[in-house]
């Protein structure tokens, strides 16, 4: 059964601060990882990443993957008060196409 | 583009009582997914539709839970009778049949069973 574990569950940070969010997971045939950042509402596409070793970057946010240690680490720079949501981490496998597995979520809070 | 929407956004009912949810992706999403989010948890995908197919129902709970994906557009998703442990948010969301398939997911619709 494929598997994802986040870390830490909750982070209290201030604004400015950069924070690192972990994931790792146990997959049968990977094919692909992404990262969701969820608010009040439904979660919001971040990243997909499929190979080891190329960062992905969008803004103050980047993420990248390492397919041989099975995990990836999401980081934000210079937080702000509106990043403060769920970080949520996923993976698919080749064999079940577009099936994604959910880690139970990193909490992050920042405060002013 | 519009999102995928959702409706309704919440709902209350009673244990037994039975509960619909309905589900329109974005224009063009061949594939189709229901979600059941318990308060705390990442979300766990109960079906997933490919057009009006169902690709993968391994972890609908069959004697409660129905969906269907009629015309491969919208869909349905049906609890029936309701518990209390069904308590959860129920996220709809949708994606391309080809690269990049990344999901897009709905604003849910909050279920309370009391």
């Amino acid at each position: 059964e494929d598997k994802v574990v986040q870390s830490p569950l909750s982070l209290v940070v201030h604004e400015g601060d950069t924070v690192t969010l972990n994931c790792s997971y146990e997959v049968t045939n990977f094919r692909s990882l992404l990262w969701y950042k969820q608010e009040k509402k439904a979660p919001t596409f971040l990243f997909m990443l499929t190979s080891s070793g190329i960062e992905k970057k969008s803004g103050r946010l980047s993420s990248i993957l390492d397919k041989k240690e099975l995990f990836s680490i999401l980081n934000i720079t210079a937080t702000q008060t509106g990043d403060s949501a769920v970080y949520l981490c996923a993976v698919e496998a080749r064999t079940s196409y577009g099936k994604l597995t959910f880690g139970q979520g990193t909490i992050l809070t920042v405060h002013p | 583009e519009a999102g995928v929407a959702q409706s309704p956004r919440y709902k209350i009912i009673e244990k037994r009582q039975s509960v619909a949810f309905w589900c329109n992706p974005i224009s063009g999403h061949a594939t189709l997914y229901w979600y059941q989010q318990i308060l705390g948890q990442g979300p766990k995908l109960l079906i997933q539709f490919q057009n009006n197919g169902v690709v993968d129902d391994s972890q609908l709970p069959k004697d409660r839970f129905s969906a269907e994906r009629l015309k491969g557009v919208d869909s349905t998703l049906k609890i029936q009778p309701a518990k209390l442990e069904d308590s959860a948010v129920y996220l709809c969301a949708s994606s391309r049949d080809r690269e990049p398939h990344e999901q897009y997911f709905g604003p849910g619709t909050r279920l309370t069973v009391t």
